[in-house]
């Protein structure tokens, strides 16, 4: 079965300083992992996106994460936080590898950001 | 390029009662899903829908039903509500691209509060 664990339930970060979110996933096959934000009473909006091309994934507002198989890991960062990047923020891995559009959300982090 | 939207984006009910939630997928896609967002269980699959057939199913009793229609709308039912059913509840669409994972795009959600 898939599984995702966010490890911190909170994050606080200082306007300009970097941010990192934290994630470990459980899979018994190569998984795709995405990262999603939701701004307060907003819908979920697609950060990036793993799917095995490459480790590394760049996504949207200066967002990136790392694939890493040996540590089940892919954590979200970012250089510099912006007061704008307050929010809750969801790891999630595909529930299986057939095209079926499962996805399995971990429990996520909620980012504030201090001037 | 239109997202996807969900209709209403509020209601309130009272137990007992049922209620039907409507999703336009975005144009092109025919894959709908439903999750159910809960501060006490986080975001929860629902069902999928592709070409009018449900395609998997999540773990919720049998009063949470849905269907899909020909232009891939959806719509989702709740009877006999219960208090315990006041939640943000999303829409997600997708291409189905065959072999591999879908991105899945969000809605705002339709905030029910059952009373």
């Amino acid at each position: 079965a898939q599984s995702v664990t966010q490890l911190d339930s909170h994050v606080s970060v200082s306007e300009g300083t970097p941010v990192l979110l934290r994630c470990n996933y459980s899979s018994s096959y190569s998984p795709s992992l995405f990262w999603y934000v939701q701004h307060p009473n907003k819908g979920l909006q697609l950060l990036l996106k793993y799917t095995s091309a490459a480790t590394l994934v760049k996504g949207i507002n200066g967002f990136e994460a790392e694939f890493k198989k040996s540590e089940t890991s892919f954590h979200l960062t970012k250089p510099s936080a912006h007061m704008s990047d307050a929010a809750e923020y969801f790891c999630v891995v595909s529930a299986n590898n057939r095209g079926y559009n499962k996805l399995i959300f971990g429990a996520g982090t909620r980012l504030a950001v201090h001037p | 390029k239109a997202g996807v939207t969900q209709t209403p984006r509020y209601l309130i009910k009272t137990r007992g009662q049922q209620v039907t939630l409507s999703c336009s997928p975005i144009s092109g896609h025919r894959s709908v899903s439903w999750y159910q967002q809960t501060p006490g269980q986080g975001l929860q699959f629902l069902f999928e829908y592709f070409s009018e057939t449900q395609r998997n199913k999540g773990n919720f009793p049998g009063r949470f039903s849905g269907r899909q229609f020909s232009n891939s709308r959806s719509e989702m039912n709740v009877s006999t509500l219960e208090l315990g059913d006041s939640a943000l509840y999303l829409c997600a669409s997708g291409r189905w691209t065959g072999g591999s994972t879908d991105t899945q795009y969000f809605g705002p959600g339709t905030r029910l509060t059952v009373l």
